[in-house]
């Protein structure tokens, strides 16, 4: 258990609806990234938040947002969702901006099926 | 743009035998990190390894080693006395230490380990 919490751990919805997916960093960590695994996508980052702010962004369409509260935790936000968003959404956390080769921990990720 | 590669989609082991995975990256940065995580069928992610990049020195953690080749741009992981919990998938992934913390992957090389 990498103390990384994600709920929910599967959703299924239709086309052009909007999810919300949540994550809960470990104890103590600032940064959270979201990532995404597809099959034809391979593992691709999406998003760092650090304490709050955005950090850094990677391959995310514009159709997904992303924000992270004063807990800490963060929710990924999906909306007008289509079949080719069907994969394994994982939050991964670190204890600070993600500098000097610290680990990121991941958690369990969310399985999205789009019919 | 860094890339990662791994050539190998599929490798066979027997248990309590070696086996090698490979690993490729692209950079033109000097101050990076590396890592391999191990994705087994529950698909946590879960470190095994992570090399410095300024460092000559070969990372080890029990069974697993790494061969880190810089000028060549090579990382690949070595796996001992491979046990039925070995099976996975294995991703190598790097990181530049500078700006932009996120982790990019490799395609990933299935792990079977046959008894």
């Amino acid at each position: 258990d990498s103390g990384v919490t994600q709920t929910p751990k599967h959703l299924i919805t239709a086309t052009g609806q909007r999810v919300t997916l949540r994550c809960s960093p470990r104890s103590g960590d600032l940064s959270v990234y979201w990532y995404q695994q597809s099959l034809d996508q391979g593992l691709q980052f999406l998003i760092q938040y650090y304490n709050g702010e955005e950090r850094a962004k990677g391959n995310i369409l514009e159709r997904f947002s992303a924000q992270q509260f004063p807990d800490l935790h963060s929710e990924l936000n999906l909306s007008s969702l289509e079949l080719g968003d069907s994969a394994l959404y994982f939050c991964a956390s670190s204890v600070a901006r993600g500098h000097r080769g610290e680990t990121q921990y991941f958690g369990p990720g969310t399985r999205l099926l789009v019919l | 743009a860094q890339t990662v590669t791994q050539s190998q989609p599929e490798m066979s082991v027997q248990e309590a035998e070696t086996v090698t995975l490979s690993c490729t990256y692209d950079t033109s940065e000097s101050d990076y990190y590396l890592f391999w995580y191990k994705q087994p069928p529950s698909r946590q992610m879960i470190l095994v390894i992570r090399q410095e990049a300024y460092k000559q020195q070969n990372a080890t953690e029990n069974r697993f080693s790494v061969n880190f080749q810089k000028a060549a741009k090579s990382f690949s992981l070595k796996i001992s006395d491979s046990q039925l919990g070995d099976a996975a998938m294995y991703f190598c992934a790097y990181r530049f230490s500078a700006a932009g913390n996120k982790l990019t992957f490799g395609g990933g090389t299935r792990v079977l380990v046959k008894p």
